[in-house]
């Protein structure tokens, strides 16, 4: 069974600064990670996601994340946050299963506010 | 339609009645999940559909709790003698099976509050 774990419920970061948001996960098998963001009383976009093509994966809105398979983690980051990335950012995990079966399981989430 | 649609976007019950949620993915979307979204919680697993069968059931919270996918495409929850911790944000998604993970696609959900 796969599961992840988002350190930090709560983020907080000035405009400018540098985002870290945590994601560990626990897989038995080489897993696909997913960083999904959900704006106020949005549904869940994509952000990136790893499929085992390259470690460092960028996505949308400046974000990346990097896969460590040592440290099964797959941290987000961004170098300057902007106002607008207020927003709560969700990590997933899934595997591909015998038969093709999978299924997504996601982190606590992690509510990143951003100050002027 | 262009994205995963799901109805009503909002449903107030009293405690005790039934309630039907209903999904209809992205068209050629094979797999289809389901999650519940409580107020400061993350996203809780509750069942997952591949075509009109669901390999996991394990996230239902309790037997008042069933699903049923249809025709491989529209699925609906239904919640039975609804309680008041039922109260959440229900979020369907779809993805597209082409021999490896796609992402999902979610729905904006369907906030369900029980009085």
């Amino acid at each position: 069974a796969q599961s992840v774990t988002q350190l930090g419920s709560h983020v907080s970061v000035s405009e400018g600064a540098l985002v870290l948001l945590r994601c560990n996960y626990s897989s038995s098998v080489p897993p696909y990670l997913f960083w999904y963001v959900q704006y106020p009383n949005q549904g869940l976009q994509l952000l990136l996601k790893y499929t085992s093509a390259a470690t460092l994966v960028k996505g949308i809105n400046g974000f990346e994340a990097e896969f460590k398979k040592s440290e099964t983690s797959f941290h987000l980051t961004k170098p300057s946050a902007h106002m607008s990335d207020a927003a709560e950012y969700f990590c997933a995990v899934t595997t591909d299963g015998g038969g093709g079966y999978n299924k997504l399981i996601f982190g606590a989430g992690t509510r990143l506010a951003v100050h002027p | 339609g262009a994205g995963v649609s799901q109805s009503p976007s909002n449903k107030v019950t009293e405690k005790g009645k039934d309630v039907e949620l209903r999904c209809d993915p992205i068209s050629g979307h094979t797999a289809l999940y389901w999650y519940r979204q409580s107020l400061g919680q993350g996203l809780e697993f509750l069942i997952y559909f591949q075509g009109n069968s669901a390999p996991d059931k394990s996230g239902l919270p309790s037997d008042r709790f069933s699903a049923e996918r249809t025709g491989g495409s529209v699925s609906t929850l239904t919640i039975q003698r609804t309680q008041q911790e039922d109260s959440a944000v229900y979020l369907c998604a779809s993805s597209y099976r082409t021999g490896g993970f796609t992402e999902a696609f979610f729905g904006q959900g369907t906030r369900l509050t029980v009085v």
